[in-house]
């Protein structure tokens, strides 16, 4: 089973600055298959990104996935209020299949 | 636009049978995988199980043992029964809609149901 972890725990940061999210896979991810979402208080996740780098519909270009492997990052450009939340990586097994999330970072506004 | 919404009790006591119903609109449970996902409060998330309505399903081996979906697809429903539940089950449950290539990533959701399991 892989296992993801995300670091930090918790991110402080103010609005217009740069966020950068890490997600470590304990194995090798099938075909990049990494996903992140955004979940705010008192509501479901959202899909921000997939395939480790393709942004979903409607998501803006400051939302950016970038890695391949064991290691991926999400980068939020120039923070705004909403992107206060906290964001999971998840990823896809095929053989067992299996899908597993990270444990989640917690962006604080400071 | 496609939208799920899970609906069944909020309580549940110890040992009994939790069981969940997801009803989808703007798209057919027949087209796609479909997911339950849980959270327990203030914790992360924690996928349950999927199926393809044509298929298997296919579930997290850590409840593997507990869980079964079944699927209406004349309601375009799903449904989720977990047996034997403890505390530890306690969470918000949400379905989901998988896409993709491998159907690999959680496209939509639904709002998610809180079950509290409590005599």
């Amino acid at each position: 089973e892989i296992v993801l972890t995300q670091s930090p725990g918790t991110l402080s940061l103010s609005p217009g600055e740069t966020a950068t999210l890490s997600c470590r896979a304990s194995q090798t991810v099938y075909s990049n298959y990494l996903a992140w979402y955004q979940q705010k208080p008192g509501q479901a996740p959202r899909l921000l990104i997939f395939g480790a780098s393709s942004r979903a519909a409607g998501i803006p270009d400051r939302f950016t996935g970038s890695g391949s492997g064991t290691d991926f990052a999400l980068t939020i450009s120039r923070l705004e209020p909403e992107d206060f939340a906290v964001y999971y990586c998840q990823q896809f097994a095929p053989s067992p299949p299996a899908m597993t999330f990270g444990p989640g970072t917690r962006l604080d506004i400071q | 636009q496609v939208q799920l919404q899970e609906s069944g009790p909020g309580l549940v006591k110890p040992s009994e049978t939790l069981s969940l119903t997801c009803t989808v609109s703007g798209g057919s449970i027949t087209n796609y995988f479909w997911s339950w996902i849980r959270q327990p409060p203030g914790k992360g998330l924690e996928w349950i199980a999927y199926f393809y309505y044509s298929g298997s399903t296919t579930s997290n081996p850590s409840l593997e043992s507990r869980v079964t979906i079944s699927a209406d697809a004349s309601k375009n429903q799903f449904s989720l029964q977990l047996t034997s539940v403890t505390a530890a089950d306690t969470a918000v449950y949400y379905c989901a809609r998988q896409d993709g290539y491998d159907y690999e990533r959680f496209d939509y959701w639904g709002q998610g149901t809180l079950v509290t399991v409590s005599s």
